[in-house]
């Protein structure tokens, strides 16, 4: 069975801290996203991998930065906290273009005091 | 995730009826189609998808039909059951080099006993 799995449910931290979430997929899947999910917009699109050790921006990037130095394995970073980026993150993970379903993790609900 | 909901349109349904959400998509030449389930405190769940090169496409008592002309995608789901309520989205990929993908905001099936 398909498993994406995330750190952490819920995070609080305060501005200014640095912030590690940490995406892991059992299913070999060369292609990782990270989403944020807010309140009366869909998904937006923060980074992507299209597998080890490659990163392109997506639709913003703004405040992050990511890390896959393993193929399971897709970290995103929020190296200052702000309040702005409290939300809901989602992790995703596909097989290699051809097979388009992306497969979702929980989400990490993270609070930025 | 609880707080995505609170902007959402909400479709109200007896359970055993049929459910039809509705998204209008955003750019023609969009290439594929798919249809999320978002329960809360999960992540997205893929349900069905569909290429621009059909009209309608079933699975397991959902369907999806594409209407190109107008832009506008549905999701039916046949004897709608109490598990099926949720955040319904669609989204839409655009091909252009490389693959981007524009999430709708969703609409909250509530299913009533």
């Amino acid at each position: 069975d398909v498993k994406v799995t995330q750190s952490s449910r819920y995070l609080v931290k305060r501005t200014g801290e640095k912030v590690f979430l940490e995406c892991v997929q059992d299913m070999d899947h060369e292609n990782m996203f990270w989403y944020r999910q807010d309140p009366g917009l869909g998904l937006r699109l923060i980074y992507f991998s299209y597998d080890v050790k490659m990163k392109e921006k997506g639709d913003i990037p703004e405040g992050y930065s990511v890390s896959r130095e393993k193929k399971e394995r897709f970290s995103l970073i929020l190296e200052s906290a702000s309040t702005n980026q409290t939300s809901m993150y989602l992790c995703a993970s596909k097989e290699y273009a051809a097979q388009e379903t992306q497969y979702f993790g929980p989400g990490t609900r993270l609070l930025v005091l | 995730g609880e707080s995505v909901g609170l902007h959402l349109p909400t479709l109200s349904v007896q359970e055993g009826d049929n459910s039809i959400i509705n998204c209008a998509y955003s750019n023609s030449a969009s290439d594929y189609f798919i249809w999320y389930k978002q329960e809360s405190g999960k992540g997205p769940q893929f349900i069905i998808d569909i290429r621009s090169n059909m009209d309608k496409r079933q699975g397991q008592r959902v369907t999806v039909l594409l209407n190109k002309t107008v832009k506008h995608l549905s999701l039916q789901i046949a004897a709608t059951q109490p598990g099926d309520s949720a955040v319904y989205f669609c989204a839409e990929r655009i091909t252009s080099g490389t693959y981007k993908y524009i999430f709708g905001t969703g609409t909250r099936l509530k299913v009533l006993a």
